[in-house]
């Protein structure tokens, strides 16, 4: 199985800040990586799909960027309702697979 | 508007069977350029995805599940379900139900609100 390697784990930040996530696959996946936003008890919410394509009605803040194993999530000008979870996700390879996770917390 | 409503017991006895059923409202299931999914989330811990269906039949599992797994699909009834046998407390989880969109790639962009199973005697 490709294994997703998210860092940091979590990190902490202030409203308007600017932050970045990286994921790093085992092998190359293309540009096969989604990023989920997930907040606690709800379902996860698709952001950025095939790496760096903005899902429809997610702020421009949000932003994706990379190709073969290793991509980057932005967060530009954080907001409130932007505090959560972050998840990566391959679907290049069989089985899918989820990176392990970034919560985002405020400062 | 596409929604997903996942529905199913709430608490199942260890070694028995988990079934789960997600109902499609505001588009058909039958749709060419969609796969049905389910993906599981222990209490605290990160994502796993289980497997997906088609509406033509053509199922993909979790190999760490596969031989434990059903998902199928009823067009009729435009919904889809989970099947999972043996249970065991490592399967308590909240079982979540996705469309995965063929055309970004597999990507899960609709999700169902979650199901919580508890596995316990």
């Amino acid at each position: 199985d490709v294994q997703l390697t998210q860092s940091p784990s979590s990190l902490s930040a202030s409203v308007g800040d600017s932050v970045t996530i990286t994921c790093r696959a085992s092998q190359g996946i293309t540009t096969y990586l989604n990023w989920y936003q997930q907040k606690p008890g709800q379902a996860p919410k698709l952001l950025i799909y095939t790496a760096s394509n903005l899902q429809s009605g997610v702020p421009s803040r949000f932003s994706g960027r990379g190709s073969g194993t290793d991509f980057t999530l932005t967060l530009s000008s954080l907001q409130p309702d932007d505090f959560a979870t972050y998840y990566c996700q391959q679907t290049y390879f069989a089985p899918w697979t989820f990176g392990q996770g970034t919560t985002v917390e405020i400062k | 508007q596409l929604q997903l409503q996942g529905s199913g017991p709430g608490l199942v006895k260890p070694s028995e069977t988990l079934s789960l059923t997600c109902a499609v409202s505001g588009g058909s299931i039958s749709r060419s350029s969609y796969y049905w999914g389910w993906v599981r989330q222990p209490p605290g811990k990160g994502l796993e995805w289980i497997g997906q269906i088609h509406y033509s039949g053509t199922t993909y599992y979790n190999p760490s599940l596969k031989s434990r797994v059903s998902i199928s699909v009823d067009t009729s009834k435009n919904e889809f379900s989970l099947g999972l046998t043996s249970l065991t407390a490592a399967d308590t989880a909240v079982y979540f139900c996705a469309r995965c969109e063929l055309n970004i790639k597999m990507a899960m962009d609709v999700w169902g609100q979650g199901t919580t199973v508890t596995v316990s005697s």
